[in-house]
C-alpha cells in the first residue's frame, strides 16, 4: 500500500520556469490537498479538491494552479516559479468519515 | 491572523519524563484537533486526535487535552523516549470540510 506518493522529491528551478509537482493516491480518498512548510511558518495550505473536478483555494494560493481530473491525481502547477516559492512542499490525503490526513514524504523545492 | 499558536518553538526532557507540549487557538469554530508527528526528511505523521465533544483521549503513551474555555490543548507523552524527538504540529479543523489549519511546530528533543 502506497498511500500518499510524491514526485519528484527535489527540485531546482530557475526564476520564470514552469512545472508540476505530482501527487498520487492509492486509498480512494475523496479529499486531497497540498500545503507548504516553511522554516517557522507550519504547514500552510495551499490548494484544495473535494472530489473529481472540484478545487478550491486555500490559505496561500497565489502563484499556484491545481486540477482534480481522477480521484487518484492532484498536481500542483507552478506557472513562473518565483524564490518565494521555496519551499517543502506535501501533498496529503484524507477520506469522509475522519479528519485525518495522509501526508506523502514531502518535494524539496529550491527557485533561484 | 494565526489561529492555531504553538509558543514554544522546542522543548527538551530528559529519557523516561513526560513531555507536554502545548497548543492554544482563536477560532471557536474549530471542534476537531490533531496531533502531527514529523521526522525530518519525512511527512508528517497522525499521532493522535480530540473532538471538542472531549476533554482527553489516550492512546499508549500519548494523551491529548483539551480546555475548550482556554481555547487550550495538550500532548503529553510519558514516559518520553529517545525515538520521540521530532517537530510536533498541532492542527485543527471546524464544520464540514477537510481543511486542517496548523501551529509552527514545537522541536521535541528527548535526551538519553
Amino acid at each position: 500500500n502506497a498511500g500518499v506518493t510524491q514526485t519528484p522529491k527535489f527540485q531546482v528551478l530557475k526564476t520564470g520556469q514552469s512545472m508540476t509537482l505530482q501527487c498520487a493516491q492509492d486509498m480512494n480518498h475523496e479529499y486531497m490537498s497540498w500545503y507548504r512548510q516553511d522554516p517557522g511558518m507550519g504547514l500552510r495550505l495551499i490548494h484544495y479538491s473535494v472530489g473529481a473536478g472540484i478545487t478550491d483555494q486555500g490559505e496561500v494560493p497565489n502563484g499556484y494552479n491545481v486540477s482534480r481530473s481522477t480521484t487518484e491525481d492532484f498536481p500542483l502547477r507552478l506557472l513562473s516559479a518565483a524564490p518565494s516559492q521555496t519551499s517543502v512542499y506535501f501533498c496529503a490525503s484524507s477520506y469522509s468519515g475522519t479528519k485525518q490526513a495522509f501526508f506523502g514524504q514531502g518535494t524539496r523545492l529550491t527557485v533561484v | 491572523d494565526q489561529q492555531v499558536k504553538q509558543n514554544s518553538p522546542s522543548l527538551s526532557v530528559q529519557e523516561g519524563r513526560i513531555s507536554i507540549l502545548n497548543c492554544d487557538y482563536t477560532n471557536s469554530m474549530f471542534d476537531y484537533f490533531l496531533w502531527y508527528k514529523k521526522y525530518p526528511a519525512e511527512g508528517p505523521t497522525f499521532l493522535i486526535s480530540i473532538s471538542s465533544i472531549k476533554d482527553k483521549n489516550e492512546d499508549g503513551r500519548f494523551t491529548v487535552f483539551l480546555n475548550k474555555s482556554a481555547k487550550h490543548l495538550s500532548l503529553h507523552i510519558v514516559p518520553s523516549q529517545p525515538g520521540d524527538s521530532a517537530v510536533y504540529f498541532c492542527a485543527a479543523n471546524g464544520g464540514s470540510n477537510y481543511k486542517l489549519t496548523f501551529g509552527k511546530g514545537t522541536l521535541l528533543t528527548v535526551n538519553p
